[in-house]
């Protein structure tokens, strides 16, 4: 049963391009919580989204970042006219439901670097 | 709004010894869940123990309990009989457990542990 599934890695982009992490929940899971981790900081919750649907996006940015999680396919993170500032980890969650008893499994991260 | 303050920013242990990591945090929802996840160098993200608000009995799992003092809103780690394996950074973190924002976790900053040979 393979857990969260985050692609690819590690990023590079150059200022003013885009950049677009993905995100496969664990199978069955419905649920995606994006969550981003800057430099020696803890992580901050960005987005929740059901399949189709954005439930909570309080935590993004206003400008340049959408999230969207279809029918069919993995979650996508997409930041347009990437900044220095947006040089993070990228981190996804999956869940059955809205709401787990216990901890949220995370994927492996996503580490966008921009040059 | 909710808020957890971890004020170590690094800690050393030796191997075998017992460490603990601090965690006080402030709410003003009355049910809640602490986390702590430990991410090692290589940059994930891994789950290790939780605590309900109302859980009558500190949690323990395996070599982690958490020491889970409600008067005090402190939820400190305990790790017993360290291991390098487990230098690494530990956040703590936690969510409401009713109320519309329940699947949202708020982190604290980190502790680096290393543990010594």
């Amino acid at each position: 049963n393979a857990g969260v599934m985050q692609n690819p890695r590690h990023l590079v982009r150059r200022r003013g391009q885009e950049a677009r992490l993905r995100c496969s929940p664990m199978k069955g899971h419905s649920h995606v919580y994006w969550y981003r981790q800057l430099p020696e900081e803890g992580l901050k919750f960005m987005v929740y989204l059901q399949k189709e649907n954005i439930i909570d996006e309080s935590g993004m940015p206003k400008e340049r970042f959408s999230a969207e999680f279809p029918k069919e396919g993995p979650s996508i993170l997409r930041i347009q006219q990437v900044v220095r500032g947006d040089s993070a980890a990228y981190f996804c969650a999956s869940s059955p439901e809205g709401w787990v008893a216990y901890g949220y499994t995370f994927g492996s991260g996503t580490r966008l670097t921009v040059v | 709004a909710q808020k957890i303050t971890q004020t170590q920013p690094g800690m050393f242990v030796q191997e075998k010894e017992a460490v603990t990591l601090d965690c006080t945090y402030d709410t003003s929802d009355p049910s809640y869940g602490l986390f702590w996840y430990k991410q090692p160098s290589s940059g994930e993200m891994i789950f290790l123990i939780y605590q309900g608000s109302y859980d009558q009995q500190n949690a323990t799992e395996g070599r982690y309990s958490l020491n889970f003092q409600k008067a005090r809103k402190s939820a400190n780690l305990v790790i017993s009989a360290s291991q390098l394996g487990d230098s690494a950074m530990y956040f703590c973190a936690m969510r409401a457990n009713s109320g519309g924002s329940n699947y949202k976790l708020t982190f604290g900053k980190g502790t680096l542990l290393t543990v010594n040979p």
